[in-house]
């Protein structure tokens, strides 16, 4: 079955550090791959998507992400963090069979001044 | 903001109620997905409907059911309810209906069932 890991429930990074939230998906082929962010109150937002060729897809708000085949990941990258990243992050892969997105559990990411 | 409107924002109710939850999509956009968010489950998608047709189901309950109109607007309507089906319900739009298409969320509608 098709499905998103997201390993981290909550992370907490002082402002400045460098960031990774961790992504695995289980599919049978290269999923379109996914990243949202939800601020609080809010709904949510792409930041990058990866759907084929260059592996290292760049987003919005200086994120980045690298699509592993091998390993089945998709790890959200910031090199460095500001307060207002302070959110919940949500991988998520489009699967075909359905027409929907399949969401992991999202990580919180509290960022210390 | 991403275009796409839900109301109400919030709603309170009682068990065995019934609830329309609306959507607007995104101007050109003619895919609606509906997505409904909770603690225990996460985000789940539920329904998905292009140009007034249904197109995908998920994990969607009987007692909710969901429709497109012409002028694109969608509604999702929860009956029988339950403490449990107490959650965030998100609709998203897009202006096609495969997967390399962007979904663009709306800010929610929170249900509270008491």
């Amino acid at each position: 079955a098709q499905s998103v890991t997201q390993p981290d429930i909550h992370i907490t990074v002082s402002e400045g550090a460098s960031l990774e939230l961790r992504c695995n998906y289980s599919y049978g082929a290269t999923p379109y791959l996914f990243w949202y962010v939800q601020s609080p109150g809010q709904g949510l937002q792409l930041l990058l998507k990866y759907f084929s060729g260059d592996t290292l897809v760049q987003g919005i708000k200086g994120f980045e992400a690298e699509f592993k085949r091998s390993q089945s990941s998709f790890n959200l990258r910031k090199p460095s963090v500001h307060w207002s990243d302070a959110a919940e992050y949500f991988c998520a892969i489009y699967g075909g069979s359905q027409g929907n997105l399949i969401f992991g559990k999202g990580t919180k990411l509290s960022v210390k001044p | 903001d991403s275009g796409v409107t839900q109301t109400p924002k919030h709603l309170i109710t009682a068990t065995g109620q019934r609830v329309t939850l609306r959507c607007s999509p995104r101007s050109g956009d003619l895919s609606v997905y509906w997505y409904q968010q909770s603690l225990d489950q996460g985000l789940q998608f539920l329904i998905q409907y292009y140009n007034g047709e249904e197109r995908a189901k998920g994990n969607i309950l009987e007692r909710f059911s969901a429709q497109q109109f012409p002028d694109l607007h969608s509604e999702l309507n929860l009956s029988s309810l339950e403490l449990g089906d107490s959650a965030l319900y998100f609709c998203a739009s897009s202006f096609g209906q495969g997967g390399n298409n962007e979904q663009f969320f709306g800010p929610g509608t929170r249900l509270t069932v008491l």
